[in-house]
């Protein structure tokens, strides 16, 4: 499966302030996807990161708070905007390879954990 | 519709022991069917999957039945192992949508 790293793995904010998590793969794959997974919860869907076009939100989630970008197969960015405690979550990059058929077979990297004060 | 869930939210069992964990569904147009394993400061690791041609697909000590009928699947750790010590989810989806993941089982096993 695809080796997926994640920068930075850990981070302590401030209110207010952004922060922009890289996700990085070392192979071309089709979909990535940008989750959060809230301290003792189950990972909910941000986002689909859509190589050259604007992602595609789920419910409860905007582009001015969550703003991403995946500029190529391998690459892509999630920026937490004007952070607030509740944003403190583990967030976490997840891809499908282009060898998988179908769209579900999904991998995660190691997350990114967020504490904003 | 949309839901996965996933029994119980806890578990505890003795090393050597089998664990179970349930998960139920609604949406008849699933017909993907993982489990990934987490621990800790960790990101979720696929841990086996099935789809629903099949009534149980056994890898290693891993295995998961599926009964289409009742809409439900489960997995079974067999002589589980201090080190199996994690969170579990389950989660489903149909060829064209995302994931909907369970809302997780932590998994302790003592020695």
């Amino acid at each position: 499966s695809a080796v997926i790293s994640q920068k930075p793995s850990r981070d302590i904010c401030q209110r207010g302030t952004s922060l922009t998590i890289q996700c990085q793969v070392d192979s071309q794959v089709t979909m990535m996807f940008w989750y959060r997974q809230q301290p003792g919860q189950s990972l909910t869907l941000i986002a689909t990161a859509n190589q050259g076009s604007e992602a595609t939100y789920e419910s409860g989630f905007v582009i001015d708070k969550f703003p991403i970008s995946r500029p190529n197969l391998t690459f892509s960015t999630l920026t937490v905007s004007n952070m607030s405690p509740e944003d403190s979550s583990i967030y976490l990059c997840s891809v499908t390879e282009v060898r998988t058929s179908r769209g579900d077979t999904q991998y995660f990297g190691p997350g990114t954990r967020l504490t904003v004060l | 519709q949309q839901q996965v869930k996933q029994s119980p939210q806890s578990l505890i069992v003795q090393k050597g022991g089998i664990s179970i964990i349930n998960c139920a569904y609604e949406n008849t147009a699933f017909d993907y069917f993982p489990w990934y394993q987490q621990f800790p400061g960790k990101g979720p690791a696929l841990l086996i999957a099935i789809r629903p041609d099949v009534s149980e697909k056994k890898e290693g000590r891993f295995t998961i039945s599926f009964n289409k009928s009742a809409k439900q699947f489960s997995l079974h750790i067999m002589d589980s192992q201090p080190g199996d010590s994690a969170t579990y989810f389950c989660a489903a989806s149909t060829a064209q949508g995302n994931l909907i993941f369970g809302k997780g089982t932590k998994l302790s096993v003592k020695p």
